[in-house]
């Protein structure tokens, strides 16, 4: 299956700032994710990252929020616009597709904004 | 809209006892279902999908379509089963994620 390299793997941010997260993949995938993990809590979809258009947001997520690039099959960034404390969380990407079943997940990025 | 059900946050059992996950799901065409597991401090892991029917560390997982259910199950719990434990339902193109169950194995 896929490997995910998801980086920075943690970061303490000011409040107002943005942070961007990377995701590279180690072969083509159709198919890539990021989601939010909050404290204690279950993974929530935030868009499907669409390679060459605009990423598909779920319901209560925008784009001016959380602006997300997929320049090729291989890599997608996300990025947290003018954070504040309940930003803080952990973003997780995924991808699916490219001749294996099941979605692979990064390590995640475990932010937190003060 | 797909959903995923997961009745209970915390499942405590002792070593060697059997377990059951529970999972319910709400999905208007064909489920793809899968069962994740994240050890303490460790990533999200694919621990069973439905369509490979495999048996994976022990644990087996069988897709009920007339219940819409798709529990984990294994006969015999062991200590380092000891994990958060997430059901999950991949449709319209998308993995949408339960809310998660706590398998606590005590010795």
């Amino acid at each position: 299956s896929a490997v995910i390299s998801q980086k920075p793997s943690r970061d303490i941010c000011q409040r107002g700032t943005s942070l961007t997260i990377q995701c590279q993949v180690d072969s083509q995938v159709t198919m890539m994710f990021w989601y939010r993990q909050q404290p204690g809590q279950s993974l929530t979809l935030i868009a499907t990252a669409n390679q060459g258009s605009e990423a598909t947001y779920e319901s209560g997520f925008v784009i001016d929020k959380f602006p997300i690039s997929r320049p090729n099959l291989t890599f997608s960034t996300l990025t947290v616009s003018n954070m504040s404390p309940e930003d803080s969380s952990i973003y997780l990407c995924s991808g699916q597709g490219g001749g294996w079943l099941g979605y692979t997940f990064g390590s995640g990025t475990r932010l937190t904004v003060v | 809209a797909q959903r995923v059900t997961q009745p209970e946050k915390l499942l405590s059992v002792f070593k060697g006892a059997p377990v059951e996950l529970k999972c319910n799901y709400s999905y208007s065409g064909s489920p793809e279902l899968f069962w994740y597991v994240q050890y303490s401090r460790q990533r999200l892991q694919l621990l069973l999908r439905h369509i490979s029917r495999e048996s994976i560390k022990g644990f087996t997982a069988d897709l009920n379509k007339g219940e819409t259910s798709f529990h984990l199950k294994k006969p015999f719990a062991q200590e380092e089963d000891s994990a958060m434990y997430y059901c999950a339902l991949a449709g319209f193109q998308k993995l949408v994620f339960g809310t998660g169950t706590r398998l606590l194995v005590s010795p």
